[in-house]
């Protein structure tokens, strides 16, 4: 069964850049996955899909300091220059053959 | 733009039915599976159901399976999620979300804003 592990909370600077790290469990290394925000008392919002080669496909309207990478079974999404709409939930989620929706059980941001 | 309204959303005894109604616009409904989502209280995102476009494949969470039925009308671009049973547990603001493709096994791509269900007695 494949699931994706996240840190529960992260915290950094306004202003500043932070990384987001969703891990895929063992053998399971080369599924993409899909990142979503949720701003506080807000439904959820797109953000990008990032494959294993780090290749990622942003939503509509999504800046440019959003970014994704890959290393591993690590997934990433770096928040440049941080503002305080930054501060919210995100999850990732992903799919496959006898997989299912399945998320990781979110990072909740906070911009000091 | 694409847009996904969820209505149906209320308080209900356990053990009743609710029906989750989700009227999507702004895309071709009819090419896209479609996901139901929910969201317990201060908890995380937990998929529960998805269709394929032409609604010949369904898939379910082991924690809803017979007792929620997913399905969708193409001509009226709306998606639907029949709960019966309902415990306590299923209390949960339940999200529509469009696939990013037509097999209702991909990632979602666009949400709705929910809707609440507070299964009580």
């Amino acid at each position: 069964q494949l699931v994706l592990t996240q840190s529960p909370s992260a915290s950094a600077s306004l202003g500043a850049s932070v990384k987001l790290t969703c891990t895929l469990s063992g053998g399971h290394s080369t599924y993409a996955i899909a990142w979503h925000q949720q701003q506080p008392e807000k439904g959820p919002r797109y953000l990008m899909k990032v494959s294993s080669d780090g290749s990622h496909t942003k939503g509509d309207g999504i800046p440019d300091r959003f970014s994704g990478s890959s290393s591993g079974p690590e997934r990433y999404l770096t928040i440049s220059s941080l503002q305080s709409e930054d501060e919210a939930d995100y999850y990732c989620q992903t799919w496959g053959t006898g997989i299912r929706g399945t998320f990781g059980g979110g990072t909740k941001l906070t911009v000091l | 733009q694409v847009q996904l309204v969820e209505s149906g959303g209320g308080v209900v005894q356990p053990g009743r039915s609710l029906r989750l109604s989700c009227a999507a616009s702004g895309f071709t409904f009819s090419r896209y599976g479609m996901h139901w989502v929910r969201q317990a209280p201060g908890k995380g995102l937990e998929w529960v159901a998805a269709m394929s476009s032409d609604g010949g494949t369904r898939y379910y969470a082991d924690s809803v399976k017979g007792r929620f039925t997913i399905a969708r009308d193409n001509p009226k671009s709306t998606l639907y999620l029949q709960m019966n049973s309902l415990r306590v547990e299923d209390t949960a603001v339940y999200y529509c979300a469009k696939d990013y493709d037509s097999s209702g096994n991909d990632y979602v791509d666009y949400w709705g804003q929910g809707t609440l269900v507070t299964v009580s007695s």
